[in-house]
């Protein structure tokens, strides 16, 4: 049963717009949201996290939106750049549990010149 | 060089031949975990560690041991692996021990095993 849901295999869009990332959660007891990007032939690299008691962050180019009533998060890139081509990752965990992170499928992003 | 290394990076073996993948890091972090990589599957949890003697399950245990008697490695250990443990495992530390304290994980390189 998964728990973290990135219901988008793949991704493609044009430099320069606006790359969007989605990913919808199950578990009410999530509290902290996190995207990591993952290369080929690389481990995964943290990107962006986000408080339940927030419900934006950004960082740069990159802006997480969360939605606790929809249980559902959202990575904006922008301006999308080639090298934001990448597998994307969001991941959970709850307050109670302080070891376990609970990662989405993936979405492949490809951002084309 | 602040890192998480991964040994082997690449393997073959055959069902049931005990094997041991390493892990160390060199930040001085109290959290490690280990995770598989599977296609349409994601990243999922093997096991966690959050202080040396300290130990627990992730959600995908089954078949997997670990052992964390030094804070740096967090060796992996597959007693008799079976073909639906091929797959790319990858290997992570945080400051922790809370791992929600930063949430941010450093990732080895990852280890590609094949099991036939």
């Amino acid at each position: 049963d998964q728990q973290v849901k990135q219901n988008s295999p793949s991704l493609s869009v044009q430099e320069g717009r606006i790359s969007i990332l989605n990913c919808d959660y199950t578990n009410s007891m999530f509290d902290y949201f996190l995207w990591y990007k993952k290369y080929p032939a690389e481990g995964p690299t943290f990107l962006i996290s986000i408080s339940s008691i927030k419900d934006k962050n950004e960082d740069g180019r990159f802006t997480v939106f969360l939605n606790k009533s929809a249980k559902h998060l959202s990575l904006h890139i922008v301006p999308s750049q080639p090298g934001d081509s990448a597998v994307y990752f969001c991941a959970a965990m709850t307050s109670g549990n302080t070891g376990k992170l609970i990662f989405g499928q993936g979405t492949t992003l490809q951002v084309k010149p | 060089e602040a890192q998480v290394t991964q040994n082997p990076r690449y393997l073959i073996t055959v069902t049931g031949k005990k094997l041991t993948v390493t892990c160390s890091q060199n930040m001085n972090h109290e959290y490690m975990s280990w995770y598989r990589q599977d296609p349409g599957l994601g990243l999922r949890q093997i096991y966690y560690s959050m202080n040396v003697e300290v130990t627990d399950k992730g959600d995908v245990p089954e078949g997997y041991k670990v052992s964390r008697k030094e804070k740096r490695n967090f060796p992996l250990i597959l007693e008799s692996p079976s073909p639906n443990q091929t797959s790319l495992y990858f290997c992570a530390s945080s400051y922790g021990p809370r791992l929600r304290d930063t949430g941010e994980l450093f990732f080895g390189e990852g280890s590609r095993l094949t099991v036939l």
